[in-house]
């Protein structure tokens, strides 16, 4: 399978417990970028990572969330101490190149997702 | 004022008419634009994107942008009922062009 995958699909948590979530990009892709989906809402920018770097974070709370890229493995968004408002969908998604003003800008390929309960 | 918004519906049309889904926008500088296809349960596809104003036809589906009046749709013709999903809009900046802003989506069904 050489689209972006995500695990685990599923994650139900009690409060205070901690999530991780895994992506591994396509193959040939170095760009990962993660969004969160609350039900009946749009997807929501949380943060932008290549290899080693964050490159934008703008999007995720200041607290509690955190995301990494190593330069081996998949891309984790890890969730402390979760509480019940982070029950969502986290969809990450990857792109092969981003260069302002290509053609092939902002097109993303997304994961399954891994939706998060938190009891 | 939302950044990109969309009527959440659902649209519901026949077997075979043409579906018209409308976005709008907020931010003048937004220059890339995507139509994303979500079923229930599963991950956005991308099905179009449009970057200059005017039409862009890509089998059943056409993207038409008016950039001076903040403004993007997408025409399905000869809906099937294989397109009933929830229709996602999407804008990007010249500045943060991979950070892409959702609409809400809208839903659409096609009946039989």
């Amino acid at each position: 399978n050489a689209g972006v995958m995500q695990n685990p699909r599923h994650l139900v948590r009690r409060r205070g417990q901690e999530a991780r979530l895994r992506c591994s990009p396509m193959k040939g892709h170095s760009h990962v970028y993660w969004y969160r989906q609350l039900p009946e809402e749009g997807l929501k920018f949380m943060v932008y990572l290549q290899k080693e770097n964050i490159i934008d974070e703008s999007g995720m709370p200041k607290e509690r969330f955190s995301a990494e890229f190593p330069k081996e493995g998949p891309s984790i968004l890890r969730i402390q101490q979760v509480v019940r408002g982070d029950s969502a969908a986290y969809f990450c998604a990857s792109s092969p190149v981003v260069e302002t003003g290509a053609s092939n800008t902002g097109e993303l390929f997304f994961g399954e997702g891994s939706r998060l309960t938190v009891l | 004022q939302k950044e990109v918004e969309q009527n959440s519906g659902p649209l519901s049309v026949p077997e075979g008419a043409i579906a018209s889904l409308n976005c709008t926008y907020s931010d003048r500088g937004s220059q890339s634009f995507f139509w994303y296809r979500q079923y229930s349960g599963k991950s956005p596809e991308l099905i179009m994107s449009i970057y200059s104003n005017g039409d862009k036809e890509d089998g059943r589906f056409t993207a038409q942008l008016n950039k001076a009046s903040q403004y993007v749709s997408l025409l399905i013709r000869d809906s099937q009922p294989s397109d009933s999903a929830t229709y996602l809009c999407a804008v990007s900046g010249w500045d943060s062009s991979y950070k892409l802003i959702f609409g809400s989506g809208t839903r659409l069904l096609v009946r039989p």
